[in-house]
């Protein structure tokens, strides 16, 4: 049974738009969130965090935000560039340290 | 520092047979993370070792598979004997203690 769903599995947007991914998690015990960032043939990087007691983390163009009553978060990217272009997967942590992740969406950004 | 390190990077064999993938973690970090992704459900947990210890290893498929950590440099998946359900992309991943984990560049397996 997925905790961390990400529904849609792919998502094109304009160069210098922006970029919104999503994800759902059911696990009311997960306090930490993370976006992950994959490009084929590569391992997934890490891009960016989120604490349960905050609502935004912002890092330069990557903001995620955090909605803990509806068990949802969001990526926001802007501007997006043909660099973004990746495969982006959730994933959630309780104290301990093992990581739930999502299915993934294709993020593809048009030049 | 290298990162982690997967061997081998591809893998074609034939069902039945024994494979055998391993992983070097980026020195100092505390835990030890094996991942299988697929398109259906994306990247699965099979096994986590902490200091060595395996801790949690009930994403692991079946009795076919099993990990091992013999000291804090190395670690294996071994899959005997392969089926053609075992293709996929297996991360391994090394984090310090509580934080972020970092990813391998992954080990493409393909079982006929």
């Amino acid at each position: 049974d997925q905790q961390v769903k990400q529904n849609s599995p792919s998502l094109s947007v304009q160069e210098g738009r922006i970029s919104i991914l999503n994800c759902d998690y059911t696990n009311s015990m997960f306090d930490y969130f993370l976006w992950y960032k994959k490009y084929p043939a590569e391992g997934p990087t890490f891009l960016i965090s989120i604490s349960s007691i905050k609502d935004k983390n912002e890092d330069g163009r990557f903001t995620v935000f955090l909605n803990k009553s509806a068990k949802h978060l969001s990526l926001h990217i802007v501007p997006s560039q043909p660099g973004d272009s990746a495969v982006y997967f959730c994933a959630a942590q309780t104290g301990a340290n093992n990581l739930f992740f999502g299915t993934g969406t294709r993020l593809t950004v048009i030049p | 520092d290298a990162g982690v390190i997967q061997s081998p990077r591809h893998e074609v064999t034939e069902m039945g047979q024994e494979v055998t993938l391993r992983c070097k973690p980026i020195s100092g970090h505390n835990s030890l993370f094996w991942y299988r992704q697929t398109m259906m459900r994306g990247l699965e947990l099979l096994i986590y070792f902490n200091n060595n210890v395996p801790i949690d290893d009930s994403g692991m498929p079946e009795d076919r598979f099993s990990a091992k950590m013999p000291n804090a440099s190395f670690s294996t998946l071994k899959i005997q004997p392969s089926e053609p359900r075992d293709s996929a992309v297996y991360f391994c991943a090394s984090s310090p203690q509580y934080n972020e984990q970092f990813f391998g560049p992954g080990t493409r397996l393909t079982v006929l």
